[in-house]
């Protein structure tokens, strides 16, 4: 079968750093993808990982291991504004269809 | 260049009504998708279509169609609406597999069935 796994709220401090955790089981795998979700908005692109290793863009860092079926993304500098859901999504060995995780819900506070 | 774009915003129906969402993309993507968002879950695929002409079931298809007869628009029709398609709906589009797999979406149509 194919599963992702998140936790499903967390709650972090204005200015700290956060890590969250995607585990996944696909039948097949060709990149991970974190997407960002504010409350009745639609998901935007974040980061894309598609060999082992640790990808970094300003405040975001996305991190991946195929063997493992684990990938984290890692906040810093934490700002309100990061208050969100982040969905994890794993895209198929076709290429174009994504499994999606039902999200992280983040609660910054100050 | 208006990215995704769907109508309408938000909808009632009563059941056993139907009805079409739209998406258009200006983007030129082949990709193009329908989900279905539940509060609180994640995305769910309804239908895929990977250019036109050609489409596929996702996930959770049962209850609803699709067609793909340009490249720019991929409409969803509900027949015969029921309350469990209660929903946020989103389509999005990509421009290919791997790293043109990011998938850029609509801002999403919610609808309501009484």
């Amino acid at each position: 079968g194919q599963n992702i796994d998140q936790p499903t709220e967390m709650t972090a401090t204005e200015g700290a750093i956060v890590q969250i955790n995607c585990t996944y089981q696909t039948s097949g795998f060709n990149g991970l993808f974190w997407y960002q979700q504010h409350a009745g908005e639609a998901p935007t692109f974040l980061s894309y990982n598609v060999l082992d290793g640790l990808e970094e863009k300003g405040r975001f860092s996305s991190f991946l291991s195929r063997s493992k079926g684990y990938s984290y993304l890692l906040l810093k500098e934490l700002q309100m504004k990061d208050s969100a859901s982040y969905l994890c999504a794993v895209i198929n060995t076709g290429g174009f269809k994504t499994i999606f995780g039902a999200g992280t819900r983040l609660f910054v506070k100050a | 260049n208006a990215g995704v774009t769907q109508t309408p915003k938000f909808r009632i129906l009563k059941i056993g009504q139907s009805m079409t969402l739209q998406c258009t993309q200006d983007m030129n993507h082949n990709y193009m998708y329908w989900y279905r968002q539940d509060p609180g879950m994640g995305l769910k695929l309804i239908y895929y279509s990977v250019g036109a002409g050609i489409t596929d079931k996702g996930e959770v298809p049962n209850g609803y169609n699709v067609s793909r007869s340009t490249t720019e628009d991929f409409p969803l029709r509900l027949e015969l609406a029921a309350p469990s398609q209660t929903s946020v709906y989103f389509c999005a589009s990509s421009a290919s597999g791997t790293e043109g797999g990011t998938q850029y979406f609509g801002p999403g149509t919610r609808l309501l069935v009484l």
